[in-house]
């Protein structure tokens, strides 16, 4: 069994500071672990994603996230907020040996001038 | 490539009447999946295939029916629909190579049933 936990539902930044989503993780097996985005009205676009590779990953737009199994966490991380980053995060998890993901219920990041 | 189809985009349907929404891949992928969006619920999984022939069910199966004759199209089919179908449907298909799967997702299809 597995399951995906987004400890924030609404987090809101101003332009130019650090943006922090969390994410902590339940597996049996060794995970899968993705970051996916949505815009508004949008699909889903992959950020990043885990695969018992380098723990430190680095995804498109300046965003990363470590895999810390001691924590189980895998936190997302962007160094600068940019206003186009505005948008609903999703934590996702799969199993080893499985295609079938497991969303969190998503973080909505706000970005404020 | 035109990756991951999904038509219709947006539908509207009365209680109690059938349709079916469709997908399309065209990476000669084996698994699919389709999946339920709903606001502060993330994705959950409604059914999925691992190749033609062979579905299986996810987390929210009921009142839905899939079938998979190709693998290109994995159509899903609300039999009776009910107002607490009304949400966002993503489509998904994926491929292992090398210890890593990538999984791709379509548009979406939004339903509205009144």
């Amino acid at each position: 069994a597995q399951s995906v936990t987004q400890l924030d539902s609404h987090v809101s930044v101003s332009e130019g500071t650090p943006v922090l989503l969390r994410c902590n993780y339940s597996s049996s097996y060794s995970p899968s672990l993705f970051w996916y985005v949505q815009h508004p009205n949008k699909g889903l676009q992959l950020l990043l994603k885990y695969t018992s590779a380098a723990t430190l990953v680095k995804g498109i737009n300046g965003f990363e996230a470590e895999f810390k199994k001691s924590e189980t966490s895998f936190h997302l991380t962007k160094p600068s907020a940019h206003m186009s980053d505005a948008a609903e995060y999703f934590c996702v998890v799969s199993g080893a040996g499985s295609y079938q993901l497991t969303f969190g219920k998503g973080t909505k990041l706000s970005v404020i001038p | 490539n035109a990756g991951v189809t999904q038509t219709p985009k947006f539908q509207v349907l009365k209680t109690g009447q059938s349709m079916t929404l469709q997908c399309a891949q065209d990476m000669n992928h084996e698994y699919m999946s389709w999946y339920r969006q709903d606001p502060g619920m993330g994705l959950r999984l409604i059914h999925y295939s691992v190749g033609a022939g062979i579905t299986d069910q996810g987390e929210v199966p009921n009142g839905y029916n899939v079938s998979r004759s190709t693998t290109e199209d994995f159509p899903l089919r609300l039999l009776s629909a009910a107002p607490s179908q009304t949400s966002v449907y993503f489509c998904a298909s994926s491929y292992r190579t090398g210890g890593e799967e990538t999984q791709y997702f379509g548009p979406g299809t939004r339903l509205l049933v009144l």
